[in-house]
């Protein structure tokens, strides 16, 4: 069975630094996408940024970007030069074929 | 473009009384979905739907339903609301194709509601 694992509850960075959020999952599939989403405190659900899993060029959208390990079913979340609007649950989530699962989420917290 | 939109954002139910949670989206998406988020946890899909008149169950469809007349519209009506299904529910909506290719989600604002 497909299982999404965040084993970081919460984080916290300051402002202008790096953060590095974790996600690993479990499949059996091949072929399959995975997404982070970012829920700050007004709950609304937002795509950060997505990986196709047949694509070993990790994706990258501006300050975001992953470090996507297929053998090692990893997946993790860069953020660089972190803004106080960063401050947000992160969600990992893997798409294949007939899942489409959510981590518990990682609630990161940007210090001033 | 106005994306995924629910109504209500907020309610408050009695044990007992049904409801109804409306979605619609205006991106001709063919995948919505119904989701619920319980403090402290991820997403847990309760249906969905692969396009208009076909709908799914997903992990927790008990005491739900849904229907999907249309493309746009997706609502979640709950019979006899009880004190668990206090949590707040995401509607969301993607475009997927075959061969298989997947582009995220767009998700609605969603709706709190506690049952009393």
């Amino acid at each position: 069975a497909q299982t999404v694992t965040q084993s970081q509850p919460e984080m916290s960075v300051q402002e202008a630094e790096t953060v590095t959020l974790s996600c690993t999952y479990d499949t059996s599939e091949n072929n399959y996408y995975l997404f982070w989403y970012k829920q700050p405190p007004s709950r609304q659900m937002i795509l950060v940024i997505r990986q196709e899993a047949y694509k070993q060029q990790n994706a990258t959208e501006n300050r975001f970007s992953v470090n996507f390990q297929k053998a090692a079913k990893s997946f993790s979340l860069k953020i660089s030069d972190s803004q106080l609007g960063d401050t947000a649950m992160y969600f990992c989530a893997f798409a294949g074929t007939y899942k489409y699962i959510f981590g518990t989420g990682t609630r990161l917290k940007v210090l001033a | 473009n106005a994306g995924v939109t629910q109504t209500p954002k907020f309610r408050i139910l009695k044990i007992g009384q049904s409801m109804t949670l409306q979605c619609t989206q205006d991106m001709n998406h063919n995948y919505m979905y119904w989701y619920r988020q319980d403090p402290g946890m991820g997403l847990k899909l309760i249906y969905y739907s692969v396009g208009a008149g076909i709908t799914d169950k997903g992990e927790v469809p008990n005491g739900y339903n849904v229907s999907r007349s249309t493309t746009e519209d997706f609502p979640l009506r709950l019979e006899l609301a009880a004190p668990s299904q206090t949590s707040v529910y995401f509607c969301a909506s993607s475009y997927r194709t075959v061969p298989e290719s997947n582009y995220g989600y767009t998700f609605g604002s969603g709706t709190r509601l506690t049952v009393v």
